[in-house]
């Protein structure tokens, strides 16, 4: 079974600042994925980004880049340059062969 | 393409009345699934299904039931609701399982009385 352990509920930064979200996560499976979405108040889920667990390189969407870290099963998010547009709920979500699972998130603000 | 569309919108029930979620993809994906939202929690597999003909239980399947007759169509059926049950409801559909991004509908508004 995989489990997700998202261990700030909220963070609050100022805009064109940059913040770190942090994600570790267990699983026994061997081939994965990692996938960071976002919940705006609009509810609607949005993919960031998406990490390959067999490549070493870090992946980077634009403002969006990941630090992942196998061995310790850490997944964080960085978000650079951040904008008033970035407040929202942000979910990791590592994804075995058929599912999904979602850590309880973390509500950023950006505060103008 | 319209993606990913549910409906209805927002849903007040009574205990014990039953109700369908409907979902419909227009992507063509063979994966479908279904999750519930508890307020300020994470989202949770119910059901999902991996084609036509298929489904199989996620984490937390009682007292929801799910059909897969075509491509297009994953509805959520209720079976006398519960205030247990009073959730945010997302329908998702993705291509390939494990690496493709999950496509996500607008959400559901359950609320059980």
């Amino acid at each position: 079974a995989q489990t997700v352990t998202q261990s700030q509920p909220e963070m609050s930064v100022q805009e064109a600042e940059t913040v770190t979200l942090s994600c570790t996560y267990d699983t026994s499976e061997s081939n994965y994925y990692l996938f960071w979405y976002k919940q705006p108040p609009s509810r609607q889920m949005i993919l960031v980004i998406r990490q390959e667990a067999y490549k070493q390189q870090n992946a980077t969407e634009n403002r969006f880049s990941v630090n992942f870290q196998k061995a310790a099963k850490s997944f964080s998010l960085k978000i650079s340059d951040s904008q008033l547009g970035d407040t929202a709920m942000y979910f990791c979500a590592p994804q075995g062969a058929q599912k999904l699972v979602f850590g309880q998130g973390t509500r950023l603000t950006i505060n103008p | 393409n319209a993606g990913v569309t549910q409906t209805p919108k927002f849903r007040i029930l009574k205990i014990g009345q039953s109700m369908t979620l409907q979902c419909t993809q227009d992507m063509n994906h063979n994966y479908m699934y279904w999750y519930r939202q508890d307020p300020g929690m994470g989202l949770k597999l119910i059901y999902y299904s991996v084609g036509a003909g298929i489904t199989d239980k996620g984490e937390v399947p009682n007292g929801y039931n799910v059909s897969r007759s075509t491509t297009e169509d994953f509805p959520l059926r209720l079976e006398l609701a519960a205030p247990s049950q009073t959730s945010v409801y997302f329908c998702a559909s993705s291509n390939m399982a494990s690496r493709s991004e999950q496509f996500f509908g607008p959400g559901t508004r359950l609320t059980v009385l």
